[in-house]
């Protein structure tokens, strides 16, 4: 069970805008920043957001994050066959142990 | 360009020990915490552990505490994952990356390739 909540599954036809909410608590996204990683088939995580809503150079502008409370998500907009991934959220977690990393379980998106 | 670049896939028996290493270049590696991070077959991302190179200063995740030993040799730019009694629940892919920072936000960037481990009887 991950700290962090993401839908499992996501999916989209192209030229559509989806959404990939991730839900956490006032320990990790309530008092931390969230970052977004995508992970192409049988390839490493790639930073695609970070800070809440910052791209990275290379990132496109159809790739946008944001975040309340709680809970941030990832908006793509005019979706491409090339965006079918798992996209993962993560933030720092303030926990009593100290500092921790925490993930979402991942969302595997599917351009129909 | 800055890169990290993790050694190749392994296959161990249960009980074996095993050091996997991910040497950066392109950046100043003792000015970086490095991280570690699983993804066991078919699975999400999990955070093992950081180490700065700089001091070998580390902190692991309570789920790996004990279970891993994160090292690094800042002479060759290099940081480990080490294990000294493979389970077979350590089938897994494992990623390095580096960890960014600007004021308090923190992130990973770039990843290494991954190297995969197989324990198998």
């Amino acid at each position: 069970q991950s700290v962090l909540t993401q839908p499992p599954s996501a999916s989209g036809t192209p030229g559509q805008r989806v959404t990939i909410s991730c839900s956490g608590s006032s320990s990790n996204i309530g008092s931390n920043t969230v970052n977004w990683y995508q992970q192409l088939p049988g390839t490493a995580p790639k930073l695609l957001i970070y800070s809440n809503n910052q791209r990275p150079s290379g990132v496109p502008d159809r790739f946008s994050g944001s975040k309340s409370g709680t809970s941030a998500s990832l908006a793509i907009s005019g979706l491409q066959s090339e965006d079918e991934a798992d996209y993962y959220c993560a933030a720092w977690d303030d926990s009593l142990n100290g500092p921790d990393v925490v993930f979402g379980g991942g969302t595997k998106l599917t351009v129909l | 360009e800055v890169q990290l670049v993790q050694s190749g896939a392994e296959v161990k028996k249960p009980g074996e020990s095993l050091k996997i290493s991910c040497k950066g270049s392109g950046y100043s590696f003792t000015t970086y915490w490095i991280g570690w991070v699983r993804q066991m077959p078919g699975k999400g991302l999990e955070w093992m552990g950081l180490i700065y190179p700089g001091d070998s200063d580390t902190t692991y995740s309570p789920s790996f505490q004990g279970q891993v030993t994160i090292s690094a040799d800042k002479s060759i730019s290099t940081a480990y994952l080490q294990w000294s009694s493979l389970k077979a629940s350590d089938t897994a892919m494992y990623y390095c990356a580096r960890l960014e920072n600007i004021v308090t936000s923190n992130w990973f960037d770039p990843w290494g390739q991954g190297t995969l481990v197989i324990v198998s009887s």
